[in-house]
């Protein structure tokens, strides 16, 4: 059975740095791609990042200078690195797997449970 | 690449057709994707490739469309379908997503 399960989320104050962790079960990080949602309260969903079974990446434009992705295959997991943390980032991030249609194109088909991410002093 | 979906919200009753669009601000082939989701939940997979539908997805739940005009259909509403649509499109990054359709009980 697929699982992602998200940690390292909580409060943090602006200009800190916080990394988020999705664990993996019932697949293989390296041969998927692993992507970030995010959903700020109230409000819709904003793609975040991607890493590719390559180890290319890809972020949202606004985002890519403080937002790094990485993945550890030992553990199966992959993580959010995100620094200089603005109070706009106050979001739950979703953890979800991507599932391949072409070489570039792809759908999440599972999703974590979510963190919440507060950016507040 | 922007998404508009339209109408931003909608009421209908158990039974009802209901027919929710995502417009794209450029052709996107038939890279589109639409989710579920649910008050405090994950977002959920119905439909990618703009008509393929998801393993376990019931079958009422249908999409259609191909370049700019995407369609996503629930051709008779249960009481479980009372949600937040949202369109996806894969095409280039980054891969955004509609606003959403909140879809309510009259």
């Amino acid at each position: 059975e697929v699982q992602l399960v998200e940690s390292g989320g909580g409060l943090i104050q602006p200009g800190g740095s916080l990394r988020l962790s999705c664990a993996a079960s019932g697949f293989t990080v390296s041969t998927n791609y692993m992507t970030w949602v995010r959903q700020a309260p109230g409000k819709g969903l904003e793609w975040v990042s991607v890493l590719y079974p390559a180890g290319n990446s890809y972020y949202t434009d606004s985002l890519k200078d403080r937002f790094t992705v990485s993945r550890d295959t030992s553990k199966n997991t992959w993580s959010l690195q995100m620094n200089s943390l603005r109070v706009e980032d106050t979001a739950v991030y979703y953890c979800a797997r991507g599932h391949a249609l072409t070489t570039m194109q792809y759908y999440l088909d599972y999703w974590g449970q979510g963190i919440l991410v507060n950016v507040s002093s | 690449t922007q998404l508009t979906q339209s109408p931003s919200s909608l009421s209908a009753s158990i039974g009802d057709r209901v027919t929710i669009t995502c417009r794209a601000s450029q052709g996107i082939s038939i890279y589109l994707a639409w989710y579920q989701q649910k008050p405090g939940k994950a977002p959920k997979l119905l439909i990618y490739a703009s008509s393929t539908l998801q393993s376990g997805v019931p079958s009422r739940f249908s999409g259609s469309g191909s370049g700019t005009d995407f369609t996503l259909t629930i051709s008779s509403l249960q009481p479980e379908d009372f949600a937040t649509y949202y369109c996806q499109q894969l095409s280039s990054y980054p891969y955004t997503f509609g606003q959403g359709t909140k879809l309510e009980i009259k």
